[in-house]
């Protein structure tokens, strides 16, 4: 059973425009979500992160919003550029330390 | 420079084998991580270990074997009973104070290919 889903396997978006990236969760304990960046053939790289006592948390382009209630989260990125072409995991974790990662969603950004 | 080493890139296996994947740090970070990512999936948690001689068990640590006798280092041994071994190898650290932040710094990582 997956607990942290990304049901988007791509997503394309046009350079400077928006791009949303979404994340589902089914386990009400987890209080922190955080979403990486993953070159081919790297590793992933720590983006940004979000407390589940927040509902929105900011770094330059990069937002997440947190929806309790719905247990969803986005990661938007305004305005895009063609270095933000990566795939993207979602990944959530509660007292114990351990993270939950999402199946990734790869972005494209077409010039 | 401050990083994770992984080491080798590529490796290739016959069936039967054991493999050894190197993970050196030199962060001073606390904790280390192996994690495995197969295409389409998220990635899955191996074994971890927050203490130097201490390690456990993540969701998917049969057929697998680790150390930790020194904090920089965190080999993972891929045997033979492990039986789906090819795949895309992980290694992270992350540094374990007052508050946790999730935050974990990745290696380049190794993939393993059994012929």
């Amino acid at each position: 059973d997956q607990q942290v889903k990304q049901n988007s396997p791509s997503l394309s978006v046009q350079e400077g425009r928006i791009s949303i990236l979404n994340c589902d969760y089914t386990n009400s304990m987890f209080d922190y979500f955080l979403w990486y960046k993953k070159y081919p053939a790297e590793g992933p790289t720590f983006l940004i992160s979000i407390s589940s006592i927040k509902d929105k948390n900011e770094d330059g382009r990069f937002t997440v919003f947190l929806n309790k209630s719905a247990k969803h989260l986005s990661l938007h990125i305004v305005p895009s550029q063609p270095g933000d072409s990566a795939v993207y995991f979602c990944a959530a974790g509660d007292s114990n330390y351990q993270l939950i990662w999402g199946a990734g969603t790869k972005l494209i950004i077409k010039p | 420079d401050g990083g994770i080493t992984q080491s080798p890139k590529y490796l290739f296996r016959k069936e039967g084998q054991n493999v050894t994947l190197s993970c050196e740090q030199n962060l001073n970070h606390d904790a280390m991580y192996w994690y495995r990512q197969d295409p389409g999936q998220g990635l899955r948690l191996i074994y971890y270990s927050q203490i130097v001689n201490d390690f456990q068990k993540g969701d998917i640590a049969e057929g697998y074997s680790v150390s930790r006798e020194k904090k920089e280092s965190f080999p993972l041994t891929v045997t033979s009973a492990q039986k789906n071994p090819t795949a895309f190898y992980l290694c992270a650290s992350e540094i374990i104070g007052t508050r946790y932040t999730g935050e974990l710094f990745f290696g380049e990582g190794s993939r393993l290919t059994v012929l």
